[in-house]
């Protein structure tokens, strides 16, 4: 079964200072991985998407990478701001389940940028 | 503007009691999803839908129950069987296309009385 492990839990940063957050699986048979942003009481909002066949994606001051050999992504977050401020999760679509669209998501890293 | 609807924001129930969480899309996707999210944890899948009229239990069913009479409906029942269910809903749509990403409502908090 697929696991999805994100460490650290939380981070703090001061206002400026560029930083990468890290998400590793435990199985690489996976078909894409997503990003996304928690903002407290809310919804995900999706950052980026990477497909197994791609490396990295970027999106402004985002950058996701994807290792699928090694099981690892990064989101690097260029020029971090105190908007920032909020939980970032990962998550894999795999087939472990049957269910081609299943997404196994990692508990979090809960992420202060202080101005 | 497009987007996924759920109501209410907070909601609160009897021991006993089977409650309802509603879920509306105008994003005109196939597929709909409903997730439970515990304090400092990642979302668990409940149950997800294809197309109207079918749908499927996810990773935590036990407890709960759903129906897709509309392409966009998609409500979750939290029956007296589930004994802990204390936790934020999320609901979530998306085109059944690998390569599109899933779109998430603001989420339902569910507390016990």
């Amino acid at each position: 079964k697929q696991e999805v492990t994100q460490i650290p839990a939380a981070l703090s940063v001061p206002e400026g200072e560029n930083l990468v957050l890290n998400c590793s699986f435990t199985d690489s048979a996976i078909y894409n991985l997503q990003w996304f942003r928690q903002d407290p009481g809310k919804g995900l909002t999706s950052l980026l998407l990477i497909q197994s066949s791609q490396r990295e994606q970027t999106s402004g001051r985002l950058n996701a990478s994807l290792d699928k050999s090694s099981g690892r992504s990064t989101l690097y977050i260029a020029a971090s701001q105190p908007g920032d401020s909020a939980t970032y999760l990962c998550a894999v679509t795999d087939f472990s389940s049957g269910s081609a669209r299943q997404l196994t998501f990692g508990s979090g890293t809960q992420l202060t940028v202080l101005p | 503007d497009g987007g996924i609807t759920q109501s209410p924001k907070y909601l609160f129930r009897k021991e006993g009691q089977n409650v309802t969480l509603s879920c509306e899309q105008n994003l005109n996707h196939d597929a709909m999803y409903w997730y439970r999210q515990d304090p400092g944890q990642g979302l668990r899948l409940i149950y997800y839908s294809q197309i109207v009229n079918d749908f499927q239990k996810g990773d935590i069913a036990e407890g709960y129950s759903v129906s897709r009479e509309k392409k966009e409906s998609f409500p979750l029942t939290v029956t007296s069987a589930q004994k802990n269910p204390t936790a934020f809903y999320l609901c979530a749509s998306s085109l059944w296309d690998l390569r599109r990403p899933q779109h998430f409502g603001d989420g339902t908090r569910l507390s016990i009385l």
